[in-house]
């Protein structure tokens, strides 16, 4: 069974622009989170995503959106960049059911911000 | 409040026992984890250990829960070098019908031959 993958692995971007991120998840997985990880603030919840719709969401700015898809593909996108958007975005997905579900992480895509 | 603690960096010597520390704050959390992440790579789940457990092993790797003063531990016995890695204590109580992690800020376990 394929893991979970992200597009693309790096990326280098200039204040201002914005970006879409791409994660596909395990086969049969509904639910996938996205994180973003920084040296200084470590790791952050973003938002997760189970059937198409928005279930939990973290603390971040409203220029930070996703979205999922019916095959439970999701993307995340980041608009009007600014340099501390610089971080290595990671997804996860698991099948997304009320009782615990382990969640399988892809190996992140790196966003630099000039 | 929610917040995981645990110390930066931690060195041992190759054939040694390893241990992690960490503690959390929310008294709700149903799961408490362990993460390694290793350079270059996402995270990968090494364990978890309910929380009306006290402790859990799988092979090399014991997990002990002191609920009452919120510590989690994770030892690693017969460190070998490629346990090298950085290391995430997690917690998730049960939230909007899912469990979402909430992590420490990693413990980076260095292992000298």
């Amino acid at each position: 069974k394929a893991g979970v993958t992200q597009t693309p692995r790096y990326l280098i971007k200039t204040r201002g622009q914005q970006v879409t991120l791409s994660c596909s998840p395990i086969s049969g997985h509904r639910s996938v989170s996205w994180y973003q990880q920084t040296p200084g603030q470590g790791l952050q919840f973003l938002f997760e995503y189970f059937s198409e719709t928005q279930r939990n969401k973290g603390n971040f700015p409203g220029r930070f959106s996703g979205r999922q898809f019916s095959n439970s593909r999701s993307e995340m996108n980041v608009s009007t960049l600014e340099l501390g958007d610089s971080a290595l975005y990671l997804c996860a997905s698991s099948l997304g059911g009320r009782s615990y579900n382990e969640q399988f992480f892809g190996p992140g895509t790196r966003l630099t911000v000039l | 409040g929610e917040d995981v603690e645990q110390s930066l960096f931690l060195s041992v010597r190759e054939g040694d026992s390893s241990v992690i520390n960490c503690t959390y704050t929310d008294s709700s959390s149903t799961y408490l984890y362990w993460y390694k992440q290793e350079p270059g790579a996402g995270l990968q789940l090494l364990t978890y250990i309910f929380s009306n457990m006290d402790m859990k092993q799988d092979q090399r790797l014991t997990v002990l829960l002191n609920k009452k003063d919120k510590h989690l531990s994770l030892r690693i016995a017969d460190t070998q070098t490629g346990d090298s890695a950085i290391y995430f204590c997690a917690e998730s109580p049960l939230a909007g019908g899912s469990y979402i992690p909430t992590f420490g800020r990693g413990t980076s376990l260095i292992v000298h031959p």
